[in-house]
């Protein structure tokens, strides 16, 4: 089975940096994925990890560790924009699913 | 310009008329999915389709059937909505079921069942 953990909520502050965290147990392990998602909108992809290590991509960064089960994204340089939920997803053996995570809620406030 | 659709958008219904969601794309994909989401639950697979007359269970698939007669082309068919059914649901596809890097999202359909 796939569990994924990531919290519920998180605030922050406009221009700080906010980490969101992704814990995940998984029958097989093809990538992890961050999606942005605003109130009502489709997903929209932020990153893709299979390797260890940590991808930066402009103001956003994610990081897995495959054995520790573990990843985060990382918001720099925060914006009002950003507020908006965060999925993590992992696609299992096969690459036939992709189970997400149940979505971390950013407010980002003045 | 590439794209998923789906039709309806918003859709209210009453328990047991039986109803269709669309969905399309136009990129040739040979994977597409549909998904559920609820608050609290995040997003769930119903069904998925590796390509043609291939298709196959997600983890949330009861209550639920699609088919996938043409690439383009996977419906979403409720037989008999029940209130549980009430969701946001959301179409996806992409190039092949190992290239999910570039899977695509419709715009979602709201669905309220009475």
């Amino acid at each position: 089975g796939q569990n994924i953990d990531q919290p519920t909520e998180m605030t922050a502050t406009e221009g700080a940096i906010v980490q969101i965290n992704c814990t995940y147990q998984t029958s097989g392990f093809n990538g992890l994925f961050w999606y942005q998602q605003h109130a009502g909108e489709a997903p929209t992809f932020l990153s893709y990890n299979v390797l260890d290590g940590l991808e930066e991509k402009g103001r956003f960064s994610s990081f897995l560790s495959r054995s520790k089960g573990y990843s985060y994204l990382l918001l720099k340089e925060l914006q009002m924009k950003d507020s908006a939920s965060y999925l993590c997803a992992v696609i299992g053996s096969g690459y036939s699913t992709l189970t997400f995570g149940k979505g971390t809620m950013l407010l980002v406030s003045p | 310009e590439a794209q998923v659709t789906q039709n309806p958008r918003y859709l209210i219904t009453v328990t047991g008329k039986k109803l269709t969601v669309t969905c399309s794309q136009n990129m040739n994909h040979e994977y597409m999915s549909w998904y559920r989401q609820d608050p609290g639950l995040g997003l769930r697979q119903i069904y998925y389709s590796m390509n043609v007359e291939v298709t196959d269970k997600g983890d949330v698939p009861e209550g639920y059937k699609v088919s996938r007669k043409e690439k383009r082309n996977f419906p979403l068919i409720l037989e008999s909505p029940s209130p549980n059914q009430t969701s946001l649901y959301f179409c996806a596809s992409s190039p092949t079921r190992a290239a999910m890097v570039t899977q695509y999202f419709g715009p979602g359909t709201r669905l309220l069942v009475l």
